[in-house]
């Protein structure tokens, strides 16, 4: 049973409009969570990350909101731009587990021009 | 500037024999993980080490073994390859948790 949740395989926007990608999870214990962006053919790089004690953090065009009562969260991509285009891995961890990170399966973004 | 470093990018295999994936790290990191990457999956763990000559299973152990003598460097070892083991092998490392991990680029192995 899946922990971490990334219910849309594949999404697609028109370039300069928003990303919005959705992660879900279900063990109310994670209270770190990380956004991984992946080109093909190489590893995955940190995104952007978020703490439980807060409920948006934002970097540039990037946008982590978290829900907690819905154990939920969502990254914003505003403007979305043809180089965003990457498969997105939502992952989370709980402070007593160590730093062993759950991964979704990812969400595949295309940015059309 | 590259600190995580994947031996192989590409790898093809024969079913049986035995497989080592390399992985080194030069950001003094104690904590090193190994990951295969599926379609629909995501990533799953494999095994973990937090030190060296430590080791802990992940969530897919079976058909996998490690091996981490010194502490920037952690094998992943295929003891007899089967076509289930085809994937993409990331070997990941931390010291912060705030960053998360630090991904190398992965070797996709082949097994025929």
């Amino acid at each position: 049973d899946q922990q971490v949740k990334q219910n849309s395989p594949s999404l697609s926007v028109q370039e300069g409009r928003i990303s919005i990608l959705n992660c879900d999870y279900t063990n109310s214990m994670f209270d770190y969570f990380l956004w991984y962006k992946k080109y093909p053919a190489e590893g995955p790089t940190f995104l952007i990350s978020i703490s439980s004690i807060k409920d948006k953090n934002e970097d540039g065009r990037f946008t982590v909101f978290l829900n907690k009562s819905a154990k939920h969260l969502s990254l914003h991509i505003v403007p979305s731009q043809p180089g965003d285009s990457a498969v997105y891995f939502c992952a989370a961890s709980a402070s007593d587990y160590g730093q062993n990170f759950v991964f979704g399966p990812g969400t595949r973004l295309s940015v059309l021009p | 500037d590259v600190k995580v470093t994947q031996s192989s990018r590409y790898l093809v295999k024969r079913t049986g024999e035995k497989v080592f994936l390399e992985c080194v790290q030069d950001m003094d990191h104690e904590n090193m993980f190994w990951y295969r990457q599926d379609p629909g999956l995501g990533l799953r763990l494999i095994y973990f080490s937090y030190d060296v000559k430590m080791k802990e299973k992940g969530d897919i152990p079976e058909g996998y073994s490690v091996s981490r003598e010194k502490k920037e460097r952690f094998s992943l070892i295929l003891e007899s390859a089967s076509t289930n083991q085809t994937s993409m092998y990331l070997c990941a490392s931390t010291g912060d948790e705030a960053y998360g991990y630090t991904f190398g680029s992965g070797t996709r192995l082949t097994v025929v």
